[in-house]
């Protein structure tokens, strides 16, 4: 079967740095996922990382390493914008269409 | 602005009934897909297609049906036999042709139903 495992909820102060962590077990991966949901609205893509290392969008960065299976979302420079819930996601190693999502992590940024 | 466009955003429906969630994309993309997101489970795939005319069952396909007449089209019908269906309801599309960056998904506003 297919385990993704995320914390269920943080609470960070605006400006900080929050890490958000993904831990996966599947049966193959062909990249792992970050998007950000805001509450009732659609999920947006933020990042993408297939390769072990750091990879780096503005305040986002994600993080991956593939033989300990864990994955972060790092954010910077905190903004209340950001209270949003963050869905870790790994692709099928064999079928592009399949992607196994964790339950996802509620951020909650206070002021 | 491209994008994908899911109808009706709320939906209320009677227990025994059928009801179909729309979904529209003009992103040009192949691939589309539905998900059902349930509070404190990650999204879970019901179906998906890569092609018109083709459509393939996901993790949990039963007292669901689709069709893909149109590229730019997938609607989903929740059918009486589905137990629970109470769930918000996202529609997904995603390039196969290797344009995006990563193959991401790209995903509708959402429909919220609620069977009474």
């Amino acid at each position: 079967g297919q385990n993704i495992d995320q914390p269920t909820e943080m609470t960070a102060t605006e400006g900080a740095i929050v890490q958000i962590n993904c831990t996966y077990q599947t049966s193959g991966f062909n990249g792992l996922f970050w998007y950000q949901q805001h509450a009732g609205e659609a999920p947006t893509f933020l990042s993408y990382n297939v390769l072990d290392g750091l990879e780096e969008k503005g305040r986002f960065s994600s993080f991956l390493s593939r033989s300990k299976g864990y994955s972060y979302l790092l954010l910077k420079e905190l903004q209340m914008k950001d209270s949003a819930s963050y869905l870790c996601a790994v692709r099928d190693e064999y079928n592009f269409n399949k992607f196994y999502f964790g339950s996802g992590t509620k951020l909650n940024v206070k002021p | 602005d491209g994008g994908i466009t899911q109808s009706p955003k709320y939906l209320f429906r009677k227990e025994g009934q059928n009801v179909t969630l729309s979904c529209e994309q003009n992103l040009n993309h192949d691939a589309m897909y539905w998900y059902r997101q349930d509070p404190g489970q990650g999204l879970r795939l019901i179906y998906y297609s890569q092609i018109v005319n083709d459509f393939q069952k996901g993790d949990i396909a039963e007292g669901y049906s689709v069709s893909r007449e149109k590229k730019e089209s997938f609607p989903l019908t929740v059918t009486s036999a589905q137990k629970n269906p109470t769930a918000f309801y996202l529609c997904a599309s995603r390039s196969t042709s290797g344009t995006g960056v990563a193959g991401e998904l790209f995903f509708g506003e959402g429909s919220r139903l609620t069977v009474l």
